[in-house]
């Protein structure tokens, strides 16, 4: 099985505030994913990487921004949260096709 | 992706076969069918993949109709906790990049 990390799991946070959703891997996977799901609702794909220093907008426009200064390292950011950015966000890595998926970060925007 | 359809919902006793069909007319001849399941909300997880021969593993078995229009995943004994969001998705080719669009996938609900 795959090992991919996020922190943090669960986060409430204030409207306004900058916040970083971490993603980590450690299979030296190229491709890189990050989807959002609100709740019972379909998962968008929202920003992608295939390696380091690359980094794309995906099918979802998102106000987030991410980089990928490291293979292993795929950082998402708000850099001021709004409640419409209450959402689940997922992580993903993949060697080719087959993706494998972190536990996620539910965040809370009040 | 190549456009796939999927029943909302199904039920399932325990124990007992669960069958959940895909339609993807549209596949080109070098894509692949992948499925991956969601069990509530936690991060999708891959079941199995094929081309065009049945494909089993330790999840779940892939029947691929000859005409690779659709196909049918598999879970032979199924149990309460296989109860989850099953997608079937045919990944964008090459050019694509291989993305994935999940979907609404098929809502298995399996019971006592």
């Amino acid at each position: 099985e795959a090992d991919i990390y996020q922190t943090p799991r669960y986060l409430v946070i204030g409207t306004g505030k900058k916040i970083t959703l971490e993603c980590s891997q450690t299979m030296g996977h190229d491709k890189m994913y990050w989807y959002q799901q609100d709740p019972g609702m379909e998962l968008h794909l929202i920003h992608y990487s295939y390696g380091v220093n690359s980094t794309e907008k995906g099918d979802l426009s998102s106000e987030s921004t991410v980089s990928r200064i490291r293979t292993e390292h795929f950082p998402l950011t708000l850099e001021s949260a709004r409640p419409s950015h209450t959402s689940q966000y997922l992580c993903a890595s993949s060697p080719g096709v087959k993706q494998y998926f972190g536990p996620g970060t539910r965040l809370t925007v009040t | 992706d190549a456009k796939t359809t999927q029943p909302p919902s199904m039920d399932c006793a325990e124990g007992r076969a669960a069958n959940l069909p895909c339609n993807h007319s549209t596949i080109s001849g070098n894509e692949y069918v992948y499925w991956y399941r969601q069990i509530h909300s936690q991060g999708p997880q891959y079941i199995i993949h094929g081309l065009k021969n049945n494909e089993t593993n330790e999840m779940a078995s892939l029947i691929i109709t000859e005409d690779r229009k659709s196909s049918t995943l598999i879970l032979p004994h199924a149990t309460l906790r296989d109860t989850a969001v099953y997608y079937c998705i045919v990944p964008r080719s090459a050019g694509g990049g291989n993305k994935l669009t999940f979907g609404t996938g098929t809502q298995l609900k399996v019971e006592l």
